[in-house]
This record gives structure tokens, sequence and C-alpha cells, in this order.
């Protein structure tokens, strides 16, 4: 059964410090991984989507990296902003077509 | 519409209560997916239909949940006989090939 664990569980960091979010999982037969972020009492927004065959995706600021075998992935958020605050979570979807999610890191930037 | 959109966006109900909550995802996406998320959780996956029927319905939790999607478009998760386990938000997401998903903003069901 596919289990994703995400590390941490919270984080707060000052304004313009760069940061990584790690996600791990259990099963590496995946097709994908997608980072999502969900601001309070909304729902999500996808970020970034790194097929199984590729190693990273890149938006922005955002960095997003797979290493399929070892079952991990992490989020990189350079130079962050108090509007980063917000849940981040990491997603794979299995065989099946079925999205399995971690619990997501709650991450608040300080101004 | 320009999104997935959700009806209602909160919803409270009486323990026993039947429940109806629509989801209407962006047009031309053949994939659907309810899950359903509770406190400080991430999203729990309860059923995927690809057009009109249900490819996987093995995350809902119990025969009081049932989904339906008859013309391939709209969907409707019911909910009978509610219980205050019940009480989360439920969100439904599309997508055009089992890629990008794209979530609605959820309707908070609350069960007294």
């Amino acid at each position: 059964k596919q289990e994703v664990t995400q590390i941490p569980a919270a984080l707060s960091v000052p304004e313009g410090e760069n940061l990584v979010l790690n996600c791990s999982f259990t099963d590496s037969a995946i097709y994908n991984l997608q980072w999502f972020r969900q601001d309070p009492g909304k729902g999500l927004t996808s970020l970034l989507l790194i097929q199984s065959s590729q190693r990273e995706q890149t938006s922005g600021r955002l960095n997003a990296s797979l290493d399929k075998s070892s079952g991990r992935s992490t989020l990189y958020i350079a130079a962050s902003q108090p509007g980063d605050s917000a849940t981040y979570l990491c997603a794979v979807l299995t065989g099946g077509f079925k999205t399995i999610f971690g619990a997501g890191t709650r991450l608040f930037v300080k101004a | 519409g320009a999104g997935v959109s959700q009806t209602p966006s909160n919803k409270v109900t009486e323990k026993g209560k039947y429940v109806e909550l629509r989801c209407d995802p962006i047009s031309g996406h053949t994939a659907l997916y309810w899950y359903r998320q509770s406190l400080g959780q991430g999203p729990e996956f309860l059923i995927y239909f690809q057009g009109t029927g249900a490819a996987d319905d093995s995350g809902l939790p119990n025969d009081r949940f049932f989904a339906v999607r008859p013309e391939g478009s709209v969907s409707t998760l019911k909910i009978q006989r509610t219980e205050r386990g019940d009480s989360a938000v439920y969100l439904c997401a599309s997508s055009l090939d089992s890629g990008r998903l794209f979530f609605g903003p959820g309707t908070r069901l609350t069960v007294l």
C-alpha cells in the first residue's frame, strides 16, 4: 500500500530564506508526483508535476526534484516571501489512477 | 466555467439525514475524482470516474456513500444516513488525462 510522508509537518522561516520541503513515498511504482499548495479554507492548487521519467521541474522560484528509486522528492523554494505561507502537499499517482497525498507541510514565512 | 466548481460551499445537516454534494468539472476533462479532507490531514481518495463510469471506487468508506456521473460531466456524491464522523471537507478534482489535477474549492460538510 502506497504511503506518502512529508517532513517537516510545520516550518517557520524569516522572509528571504531559501527552504526545502521533503516528501517520501513507499512504493516507487508511480506515474507522476505533484506538489500542491493549499491556503486556509481553500482548495488545492497544483504547483508542479513531475512525470516518473523526469528528475525535476521548475516554475519561477520553485524547483521540485524526484528520485523515484529512493522514493523521495523535494520542493525547493527560493527567496521565500510572506505570500508563500500556506500548506504544501505532495501527491503521487499510482496504478489504478489513484493519487495518494501526504499530510502536508504548513509553512509560515515571517515578514 | 474556468475552473472546477462545487456546490454547496457549506452544508450543515443532522445525523441520519441524506445529503448530495455536486461537482462541475472543467469542460472537456474526462477524469473526475472525489476526495475527503479532515482537519490537518491530506486529502483521502474516495472515487475516480473516467467518463461516465466509476473506474475505481475503492476509497468509498461504506455503502452509505455513492457517486454518479450520468453524462460524463457533472458528478454528485450522495451520502445516506449521515454520521458525525462524515464531517469533513469534500473535494472534487478533474483532469484531462490523469495528469495535473485541478481542484474545486470544496464543500464543508458538518453533521450535527
